[in-house]
């Protein structure tokens, strides 16, 4: 089955330590995304990839990197500069880019810091 | 920047009792897409309007594009309980390549 696949869906973490969520996509799109949601709150983005080497930062990029090394592949680290990780984290893949069509969500990583 | 408002931020309705969400914008919008998002799950993509004063229909639900296309509404007729979650809308802005999420409202529905 083609789709967006996240992991690991949930994760706990320390304070101080930098964790890494994973999300692999097999939709051959172009355009790859991470956005963050917390309770009572729309979708922030946080990264987004136009193609392969290549990422742009969102509206929230600060304490997170993102690498794209392979087309189907873009993974976040969520690291120590991060003030408040806790969160829901979901991954998208869109064919081309978000403003011209629909996005493809994954099931999300629910990350604690504890 | 651009933001995307969205009210009510909840609403509770009575099984069978219609519904409905609205969404400013703004700035101008090439297109807006809605999503809906069930508890506990992920979003997923419902539609996309992009002309002006658009009207489109997917069984119960009703979506609309404003003519200044700054704002839309999604209106669900004679609720069920599978129609519960949130349902967002989202926009780029004009030249932008990003997706606004509005809020979202969580829609309730008592059987």
């Amino acid at each position: 089955d083609g789709g967006i696949t996240q992991s690991p869906k949930y994760l706990f973490r320390k304070e101080g330590q930098n964790v890494t969520l994973s999300c692999e996509q097999n939709l051959n799109h172009d355009a790859m995304y991470w956005y963050r949601q917390d309770p009572g709150q729309g979708l922030r983005l946080i990264y987004y990839s136009q193609i392969v080497n290549d990422f742009q930062k969102g509206d929230i990029a600060e304490g997170y990197s993102v690498s794209r090394e392979k087309k189907e592949s873009f993974p976040l680290t969520v690291t120590s500069a991060q003030k408040n990780p806790t969160a829901f984290y979901l991954c998208a893949s869109s064919p081309r880019l978000a403003n011209t069509g629909e996005l493809f969500f994954g099931e999300g990583s629910r990350l604690t810091v504890l | 920047g651009q933001q995307v408002m969205q009210i009510p931020q909840y609403q509770h309705v009575q099984e069978g009792e219609d519904f409905t969400t609205y969404c400013n914008s703004s700035t101008t919008l090439s297109n807006i897409q809605w999503y809906k998002q069930r508890p506990g799950g992920h979003p997923v993509f419902l539609i996309q309007l992009v002309k002006s004063g658009e009207v489109k229909k997917q069984k119960r639900l009703t979506f609309q594009f404003g003519e200044a296309k700054k704002n839309s509404s999604l209106h669900i007729t004679a609720t069920q309980t599978t129609d519960v979650g949130t349902y967002f809308c989202a926009g780029p802005g004009a030249g932008s390549y990003q997706l606004t999420f509005g809020k979202g409202t969580k829609l309730s529905v008592i059987p």
